[in-house]
């Protein structure tokens, strides 16, 4: 398997602009996760998915950020309008086992390093 | 909210030095913690998923414990090699909820 694959892997905009990253689980995984990693923050949880539906979203820092899973093998970020403070890296993780698993591990994709000016 | 302390925030020791850093995390509500490895340009990988106290588990040379009643784990390395420079991330997972919360991370660092 390719594991979790993420696009782009860089990004600079410019602020205002509205930028989507994307992400392609492993197949057959049915937890889909994204994350954000700052310096000040670690890396924190925005949103997760089983099967395609959003479960818990109150990580998500503003309106100006969205996410979507329109099917089990591809999932969005959006952010519209972008601002600086939303540089970061931005990782999605996959996961075959629900919560109460003892398998329940997170595969992690290589990131999006997102720049905003 | 919960929150998951690591400690040391860095570390540097010789090639072949043992050692140890501490998870630290609210004992109420708990069901799972979490252990990844992460190099640098990398992504993090998993190293160790634990649940219950008294665990103790193993990958080579490294092992983690955990007690779940004063909330903490450690992570050992034995005989420490160059490659297992990496910031090495531990995830609290309560138990309403699949929300993992990360500690900030111990960054390893291994002199040949």
């Amino acid at each position: 398997d390719a594991g979790v694959i993420q696009s782009p892997r860089h990004e600079v905009t410019e602020m205002g602009q509205e930028v989507t990253l994307r992400c392609k689980p492993i197949s057959g995984h049915d937890y889909l996760f994204w994350y954000r990693q700052t310096m000040m923050r670690g890396l924190e949880l925005l949103i997760y998915f089983n099967n395609n539906v959003p479960i818990d979203d109150s990580g998500m820092p503003e309106d100006r950020f969205s996410a979507k899973m329109p099917n089990a093998s591809f999932s969005t970020l959006k952010i519209q309008p972008s601002e600086p403070r939303d540089s970061a890296v931005y990782f999605c993780a996959s996961s075959s086992a629900g919560p109460i698993a003892s398998s329940y591990e997170q595969y992690f994709g290589p990131g999006t390093r997102l720049t905003v000016t | 909210i919960l929150n998951v302390e690591q400690s040391p925030q860095s570390l540097h020791v010789q090639e072949g030095d043992s050692t140890n850093f501490t998870c630290s995390f609210p004992s109420s509500n708990f069901y799972a913690l979490h252990w990844y490895r992460w190099e640098t340009a990398k992504s993090p990988e998993a190293l160790f998923v634990m649940t219950l106290n008294g665990d103790e588990k193993k990958k080579g040379r490294i092992s983690a414990t955990l007690n779940t009643k004063e909330g903490y784990s450690y992570l050992y390395i034995k005989g420490s090699q160059p490659e297992d420079s990496a910031t090495y991330l531990c995830a609290s997972l309560g138990n309403q909820g699949g929300k993992l919360i990360f500690g900030q991370g111990t960054e390893l660092s291994v002199k040949p």
